[in-house]
């Protein structure tokens, strides 16, 4: 059971530069979620997926774009990188979503992208 | 805004021991409290999760407790051992946006064989 796939595992960027980090999940969840984690600052979410179709933006949306793809795909785009974007990038998966549904997330083991 | 706080931010205690990892938050109003696991390089798993309705849950060695009215829950690891040693997080689902969690920053556990 592969639970949440992240393609790549290790990026470099340039400043300027553009790239798409991919998610996918195999547990038939509704709900999908993209977070950055950055030293001491815990997790933050960018953009989530509550359903298939149906895209949100999270805490730090700038410079972010996302696609729900289907109900297993979930992929964030970085249009133009910039140092600050310097993170490490996980996606993240759960049942369902909605006021007062208790549903833990299933995380993948994330993206380390490094903008210079 | 919730703010979600953990503390020690490391810890590091002999192998057998039990101990206890803190998380406080600003705003009662949540849905759950859901404690998690990061090992280096890795993902996060998900450990525990209580329901605002509950006060605490239990799964083998681990036990979480949850006191929404002082905004604190505890996550106590009974006989510790050098394969709990990683990164423990906190997070809330905040009721002004659903689902959504705010994570604290985690507490480096290691445990000493």
């Amino acid at each position: 059971n592969a639970g949440v796939t992240q393609t790549p595992k290790f990026q470099v960027l340039k400043t300027g530069q553009s790239m798409t980090l991919q998610c996918a999940q195999d547990m038939n969840h509704n709900s999908m979620y993209w977070y950055r984690q950055d030293p001491g600052m815990g997790l933050r979410l960018i953009y989530y997926s509550a359903s298939e179709g149906t895209t949100d933006k999270g805490e730090v949306p700038n410079g972010y774009n996302v696609s729900r793809l289907n109900k297993r795909e979930f992929s964030l785009r970085l249009e133009s990188a910039a140092p600050s974007q310097t993170s490490v990038y996980f996606c993240a998966s759960s049942e369902a979503w909605g006021q007062g549904y208790n549903s833990p997330l299933h995380f993948g083991n994330g993206t380390r992208l490094t903008v210079t | 805004k919730q703010e979600v706080t953990q503390i020690p931010a490391a810890l590091s205690v002999p192998e057998g021991e039990n101990l206890v990892l803190n998380c406080s938050f600003t705003d009662s109003a949540i849905y759950n409290l859901q404690w998690f696991r990061q090992d280096p390089g890795k993902g996060l798993t998900s450990l525990l999760l209580i329901q605002s309705s509950q006060r605490e849950q239990t799964s083998g060695r681990l036990n979480a407790s949850l006191d929404k009215s002082s905004g604190r829950s505890t996550l106590y690891i009974a006989a510790s051992q050098p394969g709990d040693s990683a990164t423990y997080l906190c997070a809330v689902a905040i009721m002004e946006y659903g689902n959504k969690l705010v994570f604290g920053a985690g507490t480096i556990l290691r445990v000493k064989s």
